[in-house]
């Protein structure tokens, strides 16, 4: 199994362009979370989905959409992006299980520069 | 909605001796507490996890304890190694998929060989 993974790895934008961040999990987790970590603020959940098809918003969903048209994929998309959102994304996802850890599993991160 | 304050933010001890973090969370309904190690570019991973029907939980070297009365819940690791260099992550939330989980901002942990 890859567990969750993410692309791109990296990447620089410049002030007002757009882009997608994929994230893709590989273990049928139901559940699947957007997070940004800055320096000295620890993780930030941006946006959330608890199944195929739902969505919602997290503490940070401001200049960010995200879609979750199949289950093992959650895209995060950045419409117009500003140097404030220079961040490390993770991708996270969770089994809906009841008995078991509610343990997150992350993607390796995109870290992206916005200039 | 809840938050949660760790501290402290730095903490750096001697290969050997023993390291504590605290975290404080605000939401009573909170009932879920892991604690998450991320080392140096890498990404998070889960080291233990606590339920509100749980006082305390060991694995090893590690534990965590929890007191709901005073919203507090501690991560302690013993016998340190410099491997536990790394940055850890208290959060909490409710008893569900975790979508609802605050984490804190993180302690960075420094052990000196």
């Amino acid at each position: 199994n890859a567990g969750v993974t993410q692309t791109p790895k990296f990447r620089v934008l410049k002030t007002g362009q757009s882009m997608t961040l994929l994230c893709a999990q590989d273990m049928n987790h139901e559940y699947m979370y957007w997070y940004r970590q800055d320096p000295g603020m620890g993780l930030r959940l941006i946006h959330y989905s608890v199944g195929e098809g739902t969505t919602a918003k997290g503490e940070v969903p401001d200049g960010y959409n995200v879609s979750r048209l199949k289950k093992q994929n959650f895209l995060l998309g950045l419409e117009s992006a500003a140097p404030s959102q220079t961040s490390v994304y993770f991708c996270a996802s969770t089994a809906r299980t009841a008995t078991s850890s509610y343990e997150q599993y992350f993607g390796p991160g995109t870290r992206l520069t916005v200039t | 909605g809840e938050n949660v304050e760790q501290h402290p933010s730095t903490l750096s001890v001697q290969e050997g001796d023993s390291a504590v973090i605290k975290c404080t969370y605000s939401d009573s309904a909170s009932n879920y507490f892991p604690w998450y190690k991320q080392e140096l570019g890498k990404r998070p991973q889960l080291i233990i996890d606590i339920r509100s029907n749980v006082g305390e939980k060991k694995d090893q070297r590690i534990a965590v304890t929890l007191n709901k009365t005073a919203k507090h819940f501690s991560l302690h690791i013993t016998e340190t190694q410099p491997e536990d260099s790394a940055v850890y992550f208290c959060a909490a939330g409710p008893n569900t998929g975790g979508f609802k989980t605050i984490f804190g901002a993180g302690t960075r942990l420094f052990v000196k060989a």
